[in-house]
């Protein structure tokens, strides 16, 4: 079970164009989703908590006009990456927590989508 | 506030000897404490995790972590590694009851030489 899927797995996009980014729980409600972006050979950093029928709070330095997060239902979160330039190029990784109380519950995370603007 | 540090960026071993991984946290409440792995060009797996209660967690693969408050580590251990077992390796704390986040640590990647 906790199975997180993220779509698409790599984009090739030509520069200005909006790309978004599907994150799904499959077999379980996830309230709340984290959006986290990892350059080449360094750790992951988190761009923004969703928050299912609310608006996603940004991590300080995070453009929200340039990524643009939808948590529309409890299995479903989108990252939209606008008017994208070489230096949106990254590793983006959703990862979701199942419904339910207490930080202690581990995350689950997709398996990431590469996003390489030309 | 909290941080992780994780000791050497790349760690070497031989098929079939001791892994160890460092990690020391900093958190200013009791933390949640987590290791992932992560292959190449895919997302993060659970390894292990530190909540409460037994300091020494035992995770999938054969790993395990032993949560030491006094050195305020979470070290990540194997008796034997397999080839199968190299990949990047991310502590993560979580404890900060306003932020439900992870902050991670900046990984290490294990290479397991035949």
């Amino acid at each position: 079970g906790a199975v997180v899927s993220q779509h698409p797995s790599w984009v090739i996009c030509k520069s200005g164009t909006s790309v978004k980014i599907e994150c799904r729980s499959l077999d379980f409600q996830a309230t709340t989703m984290f959006w986290y972006r990892q350059f080449p050979k360094q750790s992951l950093m988190l761009m923004a908590t969703s928050n299912e029928g609310s608006k996603a709070t940004y991590e300080q330095g995070v453009e929200k006009d340039k990524f643009l997060i939808n948590h529309a239902s409890l299995t479903l979160s989108t990252l939209t990456v606008t008017s994208a330039h070489p230096e949106d190029s990254s590793f983006y990784i959703c990862s979701a927590r199942k419904r339910g109380v207490g930080v202690s519950r581990p995350q689950h995370f997709g398996d990431g989508t590469r996003l390489s603007i030309l | 506030a909290q941080s992780v540090t994780q000791l050497g960026s790349h760690v070497s071993v031989s098929e079939g000897a001791l892994v160890l991984l460092r990690c020391n946290y900093s958190s200013s409440v009791p933390p949640y404490l987590f290791w992932y792995v992560q292959y190449p060009n895919q997302g993060l797996q659970l390894l292990l995790k530190y909540t409460t209660g037994a300091t020494l967690v035992k995770g999938i693969n054969g790993f395990e972590a032993e949560f030491k408050k006094s050195e305020t580590s979470f070290h990540l251990t194997k008796p034997s590694a397999h080839m199968s077992d190299a990949a990047e390796y991310f502590c993560a704390v979580s404890g900060d009851t306003g932020r439900r986040a992870l902050t991670f640590g900046s990984g290490t990647r294990l290479q397991v030489q035949p």
